[in-house]
């Protein structure tokens, strides 16, 4: 079994300062990690995605994220927050074994001031 | 190429109607996923189809069936709609990998249903 929390349900960053959203993950496999980014009214778009190869994830748009097994973590970073940031973020879970199903973290909703 | 597309884009239905959300994929993808969204739980997968002819619940499958006559097909059916099922639903698909669960998953634009 697997899942995903994602410890803040709402980060407010100011335009140009760094943005960091955390997640923890449980898996019993080794798993594959994901982040998908919503805007408004929209649907989802895959950030980057993390498969057993490099630890740090680069992704589009200036985001990465670093996979962390002894801490269980896989956090987004971006050093500079841009307004078009403003967006509803999910860090997803998939194991080896679960047919490509995803599970989803509640998500975090990112706010950026100017 | 499309990608995934999904038909309505919004529904109201009251209380005891019927639908059928259809999806459609122009990737040739093996699976496909029906998941419902609802604020603070993120998304929630409620069937799934790993080919064609084959269907299987997901985590929340109460409510709703599903068939894939066709491999670019996958539709979500309500028999009879609840208040409860008042949700944004996203199809998505994605090919079979190896190993299993590291390809990405595409998404459709969502279907925003009101169950009155």
């Amino acid at each position: 079994a697997q899942s995903v929390t994602q410890l803040d349900s709402h980060v407010s960053v100011s335009e140009g300062t760094p943005v960091l959203l955390r997640c923890n993950y449980s898996s019993s496999y080794s798993p594959s990690l994901f982040w998908y980014v919503q805007h408004p009214n929209k649907g989802l778009q895959l950030l980057l995605k993390y498969t057993s190869a490099a630890t740090l994830v680069k992704g589009i748009n200036g985001f990465e994220a670093e996979f962390k097994k002894s801490e269980t973590s896989f956090h987004l970073t971006k050093p500079s927050a841009h307004m078009s940031d403003a967006a509803e973020y999910f860090c997803v879970v998939s194991g080896t074994d679960s047919w490509g199903k995803l599970q989803f973290g509640a998500g975090t909703q990112v706010v950026v001031t100017p | 190429n499309a990608g995934v597309t999904q038909t309505p884009k919004f529904r109201v239905l009251k209380t005891g109607q019927s639908m059928t959300l259809l999806c459609a994929q122009d990737m040739n993808h093996e699976y496909m996923y029906w998941y419902r969204q609802d604020p603070g739980m993120g998304l929630r997968l409620i069937h799934y189809s790993v080919g064609e002819g084959t269907t299987a619940k997901g985590e929340v499958p109460d409510g709703y069936n599903v068939s894939r006559l066709k491999k670019q097909n996958f539709l979500l059916g309500l028999e009879s709609a609840a208040p409860s099922q008042t949700s944004v639903y996203f199809c998505a698909s994605n090919s079979v990998g190896s190993p299993l669960g590291t390809d990405t998953q595409y998404f459709g634009p969502g279907t925003r249903l009101t169950v009155l």
